[in-house]
This record gives structure tokens, C-alpha cells and sequence, in this order.
């Protein structure tokens, strides 16, 4: 079984530009889930969408924007980028039911933004 | 109050010793309890996989989960350097939300 996909795997913007990530989750798995990870912050919660609708949604401001696609696919655009916007973005995807809910990560982009 | 504290470490062990990780949760509704490891410039990969209270093994690893004290554990045994990594506790509860430590930093030197 595939794992989680993230492309691209490196970014290199320039302030003001926006950026869209993508996330292909493990087959089957209808949650996917997005962090951003600093060394200093360490695993920072995004959003989380289920059956292309957005369930919970972590403290960052509307220029992080997701959307999920019919075959749970997901992106994630982050606008107007900021030098304090450069991270690792994971994606994590999991069957998003009660019980044995697991998340599974991607191997992340990272986003420079100089 | 953040859900999960964890110290970052960085905690440094000669190989064959016995490791120890900790973290500490707020919520008492949390049951499912998850380490991870991350080798740099990867993304993290389950490790371990608890659900309520008690311990589980695997391997050269064990899971503690002591819910009276919130407080969730990982032991490595005989440690290795290919354990060197950064090492995240997880929590969830069934609202799908999960909430992570900030990581312990370990190196297991040979």
C-alpha cells in the first residue's frame, strides 16, 4: 500500500508570492490532515478536511487556505507568503473514523521564503 | 495550557542504554496515545500505538500509559544509533483532533 505523497518535496518563494502544496493520502483514507513544523514550535495544526469538508481548523490566519477533492486528494495554498511562513508542512492522512484513528505523515515540503 | 508537554531534550546516551521519553497531557478525554519518530528532514512515522490505559511492547520498544497521572511514556532498550531521531508524543480523543509534543531530541552514541 502506498504511504502518503507530498509534492513538491522542496519550495523556494519570495515574499508576497503564494504557494499551493499537494497531498495524495494513503488509499482509502478519507482525512487528511495539515501541520506546520518549526524548530522552535515544533508540530503546529492547520486543518483537517473529511470528505472535502473542512472539520476542524488550527489557529493560523486565512492565508492558509485547504480543499480536498473527491478522491480525498488535498491541497493546501498559503498566499502573501511571509518570511515567517518558511516551515515543513506535513500532511497527515487517516481513515478519520472513532476508532483506531491513526495518522500516517507524508515525507513534508519544505517551504523557504526568502 | 497546551494539551501535551514534552521535554525537547536534547537527551544524548551511550548505545546499549536504556532510554527514556515523557510527556504529560491535560485532558483527561484523550484515549489514544501515539509516538512517533522523525529522522531529520523526514516526516515523522509511527512508532507506537496506545488506546486507554496500560502498556504495550514491541520489540526493543515500550509504550506506558498511566491515565490516573496523564502521563504517557516511551522506553527503548538496548538503544541503538540507528535510534537517533526526534521522538513526538500524540493524543487524540475521538473528535479526530490530534495534539503533539514538541518533540525530544535523542542521539545514541555509538
Amino acid at each position: 500500500k502506498a504511504g502518503v505523497t507530498q509534492t513538491p518535496r522542496y519550495l523556494i518563494k519570495t515574499r508576497g508570492q503564494q504557494v499551493t502544496l499537494s497531498c495524495s493520502p494513503i488509499s482509502g483514507h478519507r482525512s487528511v490532515s495539515w501541520y506546520q513544523q518549526t524548530p522552535g514550535q515544533g508540530l503546529q495544526f492547520l486543518f483537517e478536511y473529511f470528505s472535502e469538508t473542512q472539520r476542524n481548523k488550527g489557529n493560523f490566519p486565512g492565508r492558509f487556505s485547504g480543499r480536498q477533492f473527491s478522491n480525498s486528494r488535498s491541497e493546501m495554498n498559503v498566499s502573501t507568503l511571509e518570511l515567517g511562513d518558511s516551515a515543513l508542512y506535513l500532511c497527515a492522512s487517516s481513515n478519520g473514523g472513532v476508532r483506531q484513528n491513526i495518522q500516517y505523515f507524508g515525507a513534508g515540503t519544505r517551504l523557504s521564503v526568502l | 495550557q497546551k494539551e501535551v508537554e514534552q521535554d525537547p531534550g536534547p537527551l544524548s546516551v551511550p548505545e546499549g542504554a536504556i532510554v527514556s521519553l515523557n510527556c504529560t497531557y491535560s485532558n483527561s478525554a484523550f484515549q489514544y496515545f501515539m509516538w512517533y519518530r522523525q529522522y531529520s528532514r523526514k516526516g515523522p512515522e509511527l512508532l507506537m500505538y496506545t488506546y486507554s490505559s496500560g502498556n504495550k511492547e514491541d520489540g526493543r520498544f515500550t509504550a506506558q500509559v498511566d491515565k490516573s497521572s496523564k502521563y504517557i511514556s516511551l522506553f527503548i532498550r538496548d538503544s541503538q544509533p540507528s535510534d537517533s531521531a526526534t521522538y513526538l508524543c500524540a493524543v487524540s480523543n475521538t473528535g479526530n483532533q490530534f495534539y503533539f509534543g514538541t518533540g525530544t531530541s535523542l542521539t545514541v552514541i555509538p
